[in-house]
């Protein structure tokens, strides 16, 4: 079966735009995950998604970080008026459950902010 | 808090083994192993949770010492596609949750002929 999809896959964007990134889960996977990975690090966490309910923002950098679910599947991962430190690849991971639970990461996007 | 992994980076020859660790300041429910190639999503490999209970799709064993707050994964007679970056992400309490994983640095695997 299909894994979890990201798009696009890459992003160049200049300073002050404001992108948009689309992860799509493994189909009824109550979970999803948005982490931020820096370069020769390990991935962190951004936020959580219970079905469409955000359930922990904790991660999410300042106030230009937004990310939605509202049906419940596709998530949609917003930064406005990007800066050069949010250079990083975002990764979207996807569980079935909600405690535990393996969870399944996308490609991510790779975001470079000029 | 962030776990730590040791080594940072290690080099095998094919069939030799590897040992790489993953320790915590805080107590754990679970630890979560995965493995990352450039440029690619990163893989599960293995789960580890409090009480023993281990779920594991691999050929690659791992142990959980809950008193210690660590774990470590195995890999045995390491194959060229062993080559990448090893991640632990663990879940702890006090203060932690059930679902949010937080990362080790890695441990950059290479297996040559």
């Amino acid at each position: 079966g299909a894994g979890v999809s990201q798009s696009p896959r890459y992003k160049v964007a200049k300073r002050g735009q404001d992108v948009a990134l689309r992860c799509d889960p493994i189909s009824g996977h109550v979970s999803l995950f948005w982490y931020q990975q820096a370069l020769g690090q390990g991935p962190e966490f951004l936020t959580y998604f219970q079905n469409e309910a955000q359930l922990d923002k904790s991660g999410l950098p300042s106030d230009r970080f937004f990310a939605e679910r509202p049906e419940g599947s596709v998530s949609t991962l917003k930064i406005q008026r990007t800066q050069q430190e949010d250079s990083a690849v975002y990764l979207c991971a996807s569980s079935l459950g909600i405690a535990a639970d393996t969870q399944y990461f996308g490609p991510g996007t790779r975001l470079t902010v000029l | 808090q962030q776990p730590v992994q040791s080594p940072q980076a290690v080099i095998l020859r094919e069939g030799e083994d590897a040992v790489i660790n993953c320790s915590s300041s805080k107590a754990l429910y679970s630890v979560h192993w995965y493995r990352q190639k450039h440029g690619e999503a990163p893989v599960f490999l293995m789960i580890l949770l409090k009480g023993g209970e281990q779920k594991g799709h691999e050929k690659i064993s791992a142990s959980f010492n809950e008193k210690k707050q660590q774990s470590s994964l195995y890999l045995t007679a390491s194959q060229l596609s062993y080559s990448g970056t090893y991640f632990c992400g663990t879940e702890s309490y006090p203060g932690g949750s059930n679902y949010k994983l937080t990362f080790g640095k890695g441990t950059l695997l290479t297996v040559n002929p």
